[in-house]
């Protein structure tokens, strides 16, 4: 299974683009990358997934290169609600392993 | 709201106790996945369960086991507690349908062992 590294942690001021980078070398062909957030004692939400180039909903955008070996999401304009740990995760093609890493912890600052 | 829902919120055990956690999928959903999350860290995979089968098992030991209902609600048993066992308890539930599928977390039973 793909191993995922992303920064601890980062910080930001409200209305700020924010974009954590996650690298996931060993990625399978048939992996999708998955990105969710979760607030201190809820469940992880899925924000957006992805398997290559770039996604967009109403919540982020997902930028994946073509060799795969990365992902970026990118947070436009983050309010004080955006705190949270994101997490990214490299999905089996079955889903049934989801290995999530320490997550990143987003800091929004007035 | 993800419409999934476990039961209790909080529990409070002491080592050597067995301990039943339920969760109740999303309807639809025919696939439902637990996790621990210990404080500070990410949620870990313990098992995942297809149409009332185990399908897929994470680094845990016997001691913690699953069942899946016809009605596709869930629970986690966890036999002879330990200390370590302090832990966010989540469930998840998806459709499995032979690709990635989003899974929806409910809010997760917080139990502590002393």
């Amino acid at each position: 299974l793909a191993k995922t590294t992303q920064p601890i942690s980062m910080d930001s001021y409200e209305g700020q683009e924010v974009n954590i980078t996650c690298s996931h070398n060993n990625i399978a062909t048939n992996d999708y990358i998955t990105w969710y957030q979760q607030f201190p004692s809820q469940g992880p939400r899925f924000i957006i997934q992805g398997y290559k180039t770039k996604v967009t909903n109403e919540v982020a955008s997902l930028f994946i290169p073509a060799d795969r070996k990365s992902s970026t999401l990118s947070l436009p304009r983050v309010s004080l609600s955006d705190t949270a740990v994101y997490y990214c995760l490299v999905l089996p093609h079955n889903n049934n392993d989801m290995r999530f890493g320490a997550g990143t912890r987003l800091t929004v600052k007035p | 709201e993800t419409g999934v829902t476990q039961s209790p919120t909080h529990l409070i055990k002491t080592r050597g106790q067995q301990v039943t956690l339920r969760c109740s999928s999303q309807s639809g959903h025919n696939t439902v996945s637990w996790y621990q999350q210990a404080l500070g860290q990410g949620p870990q995979f313990i098992f995942q369960y297809y149409r009332e089968e185990e399908n897929g098992r994470g680094n845990f030991p016997p001691r913690f086991s699953g069942l899946q209902f016809p009605n596709y609600s869930s629970e986690l048993n966890v036999n002879a507690l330990e200390l370590d066992d302090s832990a966010l308890y989540l469930c998840a539930s998806s459709i499995t349908s032979g690709r990635s599928e989003t899974q929806y977390f409910g809010p997760g039973t917080r139990l502590l062992v002393l």
